[in-house]
């Protein structure tokens, strides 16, 4: 079984621009998870998608980034425009359930010069 | 609001060294925990988890104690290796009140070295 799967592994950008991040969960999974860990400082949780809806959303630190997961499969997070401080590792997640054990992919290495 | 502390490294041990690694946590109701652990260029790995009281996650020689009394669901191993260098995370998650809500709280990272 193919585990959640992350897109790209690295990206370097500069102030102002756009990034979009892409995360494929494991198949059947129907919670989907993002989260950030900036230098140095624990990994916050951003929003959690049931399916294609957002069921939290409360994490997603302001209006720039926008997450999707249309259809319900996979989910991109495009930051929009980028600022120096969303320089971090951006992790996605997936569960069957939201009680269950939540399997994470590589992360996203962002670095926003 | 939910948070967990941990203990804050870095961990420096030799070989064959007693290891804990302090979690403690607050929380709504019981919610499960989890450990959770990176190696050097890999992603978040779950290492063991406790899903109610006095329940002892185990793996790779790993253990871990879910204390409801103490709030705490501390790392151990006897004996470490240099292979179980990495970062460990520490990380509460859906309670069992019917909550919605499926995040995990995270702490900081207990970075790991091991010297042979």
């Amino acid at each position: 079984e193919a585990g959640v799967t992350q897109f790209p592994s690295h990206s370097v950008i500069e102030k102002g621009q756009t990034v979009t991040l892409r995360c494929d969960p494991i198949s059947g999974h129907d919670n989907l998870y993002w989260y950030r860990r900036v230098m140095g400082k624990e990994i916050k949780f951003l929003l959690h998608f049931v399916k294609e809806s957002k069921q939290d959303e409360s994490g997603m630190p302001n209006n720039r980034f926008l997450a999707e997961r249309t259809g319900g499969t996979y989910s991109t997070l495009k930051v929009q425009p980028a600022e120096l401080e969303d320089s971090g590792v951006y992790f996605c997640a997936s569960s069957p359930d939201y009680t269950d054990t939540q399997y994470f992919g590589p992360g996203t290495r962002l670095t926003v010069l | 609001g939910d948070s967990v502390t941990q203990m804050e490294g870095p961990v420096t041990l030799s070989e064959e060294a007693f290891l804990t690694i302090n979690c403690t946590y607050t929380a709504t109701g019981y919610p499960s925990l989890f450990w959770y652990v990176q190696y050097p260029g890999e992603g978040l790995q779950l290492l063991l988890k406790a899903t109610k009281a006095d329940d002892k996650g185990s793996n790779k020689g790993f253990e871990a104690t879910y204390r409801k009394e103490t709030t705490s669901f501390h790392l151990e191993k006897g004996s470490v290796q240099v292979s179980d260098s990495a970062v460990y995370f520490c990380a509460p998650g859906p309670s069992d009140r019917g909550s919605t809500l499926g995040r995990l709280y995270f702490g900081r990272g207990t970075q790991l070295t091991v010297w042979p």
